[in-house]
Order: C-alpha cells, then structure tokens, then sequence
C-alpha cells in the first residue's frame, strides 16, 4: 500500500505571496498524481492530474510539478479564494490514496 | 454538465448495514470516464477511497474495508449504489460519490457528499 505525506500541514501566506505545497510517496507512483482543492463543506475539486496537467478551467496560477516519489503544487500568487486544504492522490496503484492534506490560511 | 448527486439515510444503527445511492445527472454512466468511485472523509481517517465500479459492472474495492463494501450499477436509472455492511462509529464520515477517470484515476466531478452518522 502506497503512503502518500502532506508537508507542512499548515502554510501561512499573505494574499499576493507564492505558495509551494509538497506531497511525497512512499514509493514511486511515476507522474500518476492528482491535487484536489476542498473549502469548508464542499467536495474537493480537482486541480492537477498527471502530476502537471491543470484541469478545465482551472486558472495558470496552479501548477504541478514532479515525478516518482516527490511532488510539488504551487499556487503562484495566492487569491483569496484559494484560501482552502490541498490534497494530493496517487493513482499509480491500488488502493487509491490520499495525502492527509495541506491547509493555507491567510497570514 | 455531468453531476452527481448522493442520497441515503444520515443516521445508521451499529451493526447494520449503510446503503447510499449516487445519482448522475447531464449525462449517462457511460459519460466521461466509464468508472464510478465512493470516497469518504472523517476528521480521524481524512479521505479514504471506499471503491470503484465500471460501467459493465466490474468493481475493485479497498481492502481496508475487509469486504464490507459493494458497489452496484443500475444503468436504467442512471445510478450507482454503496452498500457497507456491519457498520461502526468508525464508519462515520461525508460520503462522496465521484466520476473516475480511467481503471485506476483521477476523481471529477465528485458529488456534494452526505453525511452518514453510525449511532444508536
């Protein structure tokens, strides 16, 4: 079973300001990774697929990089709605996982 | 645009057995993806993948859940089912419902999620 880790758990950062998310897998999932974004009670919404392929409609400020083991989300310059928890999901192998999550609050 | 909606009751007794329809909306379940996924979160377990199930009616299940889980398909109704057996207070959780893309994928779009209490 793959253990996907979320770091840090929380990141605080001023609306304007980069912010870098990291997920790691405990093995290698390839480019097999998805980010989700969730505001509180909503379903999360997919941001990233493919480690680095944005999904419809999602703006330029989101963007996915990495590959085996080690990756990173990067939300350029924070809005304020993207103030909300980040997961990631490895989908290179059963059972499919989540990260435990990365929140961003407003600094 | 493909939605998908979750319904069922919010409140199970321990030991019986919680039952959840998700249905889709804007398009069929042959729409998209041809794989359809239960997902939960708890404050204690975060987001846990529960199972997939294919349009033909093939499914694949997480084995952290020791076979209580299964998923069903009713392409008449336009409907997939969840039904998980000898439930506990550990079974709490909002249940998603969520279009998956290929046999092992990505989830979009999820449905809004219900919550299920296991209490007596």
């Amino acid at each position: 079973e793959i253990v996907m880790t979320q770091s840090p758990a929380t990141l605080s950062v001023s609306p304007g300001e980069r912010a870098t998310l990291s997920c790691r897998a405990s093995q290698s999932v390839s480019h097999n990774l998805a980010w989700y974004q969730q505001k509180p009670g909503q379903a999360p919404r997919l941001l990233i697929y493919g480690a680095s392929t944005r999904a419809t409609g999602i703006p330029a400020r989101f963007s996915g990089s990495g590959s085996g083991t080690e990756f990173t989300l990067t939300i350029s310059s924070l809005q304020s709605e993207d103030f909300a928890v980040y997961y990631c999901q490895q989908y290179d192998n059963w059972p499919l996982a989540f990260g435990q999550g990365t929140k961003v609050e407003i600094k | 645009q493909l939605q998908v909606q979750e319904s069922g009751p919010g409140l199970v007794k321990p030991s019986e057995t919680l039952s959840l329809t998700c249905t889709v909306s804007g398009g069929s379940l042959n729409s998209n993806s041809f794989y359809w996924a239960w997902i939960r979160q708890s404050p204690g377990r975060g987001l846990e993948w529960i199972g997939t199930i294919h349009y033909s009616g093939s499914t694949y299940d997480n084995p952290s859940l020791k076979s209580r889980a299964t998923i069903s398909i009713d392409t008449s109704k336009n409907q997939l089912s969840l039904n998980l057996t000898s439930v506990t207070a550990a079974d709490t959780a909002v249940y998603f419902c969520a279009n998956q893309w290929l046999v092992r994928g990505w989830f979009d779009p999820w449905g809004q999620g219900t919550l299920v209490t296991v209490s007596s």
